[in-house]
């Protein structure tokens, strides 16, 4: 069964950093793409980061383009989001995804407030 | 950016209604068209990728069909537990886009 867990949300000062975590499993991590998708509260869903199977190239929205920087360990089966940065728009649920051309599993999320 | 447009917004339904949910492309995104279903406080769950393909474990009272800009996901026969938010999403074009959600709800 794949499972996706992320852990690394809370509340954060605006112009602050943060780093998420993905734990995979069930799987074989290094196969597959994976990414980040987040939803603000009470919003749609926003394709936030993706990452290739071996890391070698990541692809982000302009909304986040030179804050976030999405990274993987594929020994630890881990994927990573630096969030460098935040703004209160940032605030959101962010979701760990196993993406294969689009989000096809997907974690239970973690939530970042921005905020002073 | 491609625009994901859905309608309606919000859906009124009956158990064992047959429902249509609509989704338009600001321009052409060939096939690469997903359905997601989303429970107050849940995560998104993948129902249909590439417009029609049932993903696996999801029952086959839902179907997507369409090409080019409109496309559609089809419910038969409402169950109780279908009663959420749909989402589509393109993965034709980066950045990947959302459309900002159906909610169905019980009439």
């Amino acid at each position: 069964e794949v499972q996706l867990v992320e852990t690394g949300g809370g509340l954060v000062q605006p112009g602050r950093s943060l780093k998420l975590s993905c734990v995979a499993s069930g799987f074989t991590f290094n196969n597959y793409w994976m990414s980040w998708t987040r939803q603000a509260p009470g919003k749609g869903l926003e394709w936030v980061a993706s990452i290739t199977n071996s890391g070698g190239s990541t692809y982000y929205p302009d909304s986040v383009k030179g804050r976030f920087t999405i990274s993987r360990d594929n020994a630890q089966n881990t994927l990573y989001l630096q969030m460098n940065s935040l703004r209160s728009e940032d605030t959101a649920t962010y979701y760990c995804t196993r993406w294969e051309r689009a989000p096809h599993y997907w974690g239970q999320g973690v939530m970042v407030t921005v905020s002073s | 950016d491609i625009q994901m447009t859905q309608s309606p917004s919000v859906l009124s339904a009956s158990v064992g209604d047959r429902v249509t949910l609509n989704c338009k492309a600001s321009q052409n995104i060939n096939k690469y068209l997903n359905w997601y279903q989303q429970k107050l406080g849940e995560a998104p769950k993948l129902l249909i990728y590439n417009t029609n393909n049932l993903q696996t474990g999801i029952p086959s009272r839902f179907s997507g069909s369409g090409s080019g800009t409109d496309f559609t996901l089809t419910i038969s026969s409402l169950q109780p537990e279908d009663f959420a938010t749909y989402f589509c999403f393109q993965h034709n074009s980066w950045p990947d886009t959302f459309g900002a959600g159906t909610k169905l709800e019980l009439k």
